[in-house]
């Protein structure tokens, strides 16, 4: 099983709105990742988490909070957001933090659109 | 200055035409890893091949193929008969054992994206 599942695969809020994100694996990995995709760009990365330690912030927005529960879950909280966070936000995970030689593995995203 | 460059931003062929996506990657580290992925319109990146650094070996995966040589700093991915399923956004990319972006997991490149016509 080499899969990250993400919930939701879509969603609409508001500014106002507070919402999460949710990310799952159950390969045993150590590291998980969040990064935002923007429409003919590249993946960015946001937030790393390993052993359920945040160990990087790359200088993301406070309106975005990232939340590891346990070694399987990795949750994005959302609130405030502004029309430009609009994009596909993915969510990784490897066996340790990367640079190893591992290689990462990648949800399917959720789309959010915020208006 | 970019770290992993992918040169071609967009490329059509016909089916069974043979395709070369070319990626020329920057590092000083002498431990690093290279990454092919895969991203269809559904938007899930999938993992295509790891290489490290020290293993310069080309490898063959069916119609698939990738040629790395340090000498020219480059990580090519070749689709051989190439097939419509093939469509999709290929990155490259780098993870550095100690460089400048050390722990800042994947660099990707700009992304190829790959069009193949019936």
């Amino acid at each position: 099983d080499t899969e990250v599942t993400q919930t939701p695969k879509h969603l609409v809020m508001g500014m106002t709105n507070k919402k999460s994100l949710k990310c799952e694996q159950h390969m045993g990995h150590r590291a998980m990742y969040w990064y935002k995709q923007k429409a003919k760009k590249p993946p960015e990365l946001m937030f790393v988490y390993s052993y359920e330690k945040l160990s990087i912030n790359e200088s993301v927005p406070s309106r975005f909070s990232p939340e590891c529960p346990n070694s399987s879950l990795l949750n994005l909280h959302l609130h405030a957001l502004q029309p430009e966070d609009s994009a596909l936000y993915l969510c990784a995970s490897s066996q340790d933090r990367l640079p190893v030689n591992t290689e990462a593995f990648f949800g399917q995203g959720t789309r959010l659109t915020v208006v | 200055a970019q770290k992993v460059t992918q040169a071609q931003t967009e490329i059509s062929v016909v089916e069974k035409e043979d395709v070369t996506l070319d990626c020329v990657y920057e590092t000083r580290d002498t431990t690093y890893y290279l990454f092919w992925y895969k991203q269809p319109p559904s938007g899930e990146l999938v993992f295509l091949i790891r290489r490290n650094s020290f293993d310069e070996q080309n490898e063959i995966s069916g119609r698939y193929s990738w040629n790395f040589q340090k000498s020219t700093s480059s990580f090519n991915f070749t689709i051989t008969a190439s097939q419509v399923v093939d469509s999709a956004v290929y990155f490259c990319a780098l993870s550095e054992a100690k460089g400048s972006q050390a722990g800042t997991a994947l660099i990707f490149g700009k992304g190829t994206t790959l069009s193949v016509s019936s």
